[in-house]
């Protein structure tokens, strides 16, 4: 099993400012990383597939990078509506599909 | 618009069963394979099940296999998730979740419905 590893659990940043989560896989993975946010009391929304492609509708403030077992998800001029839990998924390899544990983005 | 919704959580005792229904709209539902994931009250998020849009393969997650078993009826458009011998642990938010393609073949999830609450207790 690819074990997904989240840092930091939280970040408390302020609107405007550049943000940068990290996720690592326990084994290369290739480019096969997606990302998610979540809001309170909703559903996941794919933001980013293929490491770094983003998904319809996303906006290019969001962005992601990296290949094999290193990851980032930088969000530019962080918004309001940024803020929640953002999870890292890898489909490399499988069964099973794994996420990482999340990271919780909250207004300083 | 692709729209997920799922129905049949509840509260119910260890030991029971409980048979989850997702509804699918807005695309061609047998071209995608769907998933169903959970998520434990204040925990991340975990994969459970797949399965092809054809509905003859699927996969399951070692925690829940042997007790839960994915389905579809692509004439309905309906993906289904029956729960046997549920426990504690199996207490959660379920989504259903639409991947990419048709295969069953490991990806992300691009569509996710709302979810709906299983809770196991006495």
């Amino acid at each position: 099993e690819t074990v997904m590893t989240q840092s930091p659990a939280t970040l408390s940043v302020s609107p405007g400012e550049t943000v940068t989560l990290s996720c690592r896989a326990s084994q290369s993975i290739s480019s096969s990383l997606a990302w998610y946010q979540q809001k309170p009391g909703q559903a996941p929304r794919l933001l980013i597939q293929f490491a770094s492609t983003r998904a319809t509708g996303i906006p290019a403030r969001f962005s992601g990078s990296g290949s094999g077992t290193e990851f980032t998800l930088t969000i530019s001029s962080l918004q309001s509506e940024d803020f929640g839990v953002y999870f890292c998924q890898q489909y490399h390899s499988w069964p099973p599909l794994t996420f990482g544990g999340g990271t919780k983005v909250e207004i300083k | 618009e692709v729209n997920l919704l799922e129905s049949g959580g509840g509260l119910v005792q260890p030991g029971g069963s409980l048979r989850l229904t997702c509804a699918g709209s807005g695309f061609i539902f047998r071209s995608y394979a769907m998933s169903w994931v959970r998520q434990a009250p204040g925990k991340g998020l975990e994969w459970v099940s797949d399965i092809s849009g054809d509905g003859y393969k699927t996969y399951t997650a070692d925690s829940v296999r042997g007790r839960f078993t994915i389905s579809r009826d692509n004439s309905k458009n309906t993906l289904s998730f029956q729960m046997n011998n549920l426990r504690a642990e199996d207490t959660a938010v379920y989504y259903c979740a639409r991947k990419p393609g048709s295969r069953g073949d490991p990806a992300f999830f691009d569509s996710w419905g709302q979810g709906t609450v299983v809770i196991v207790s006495s």
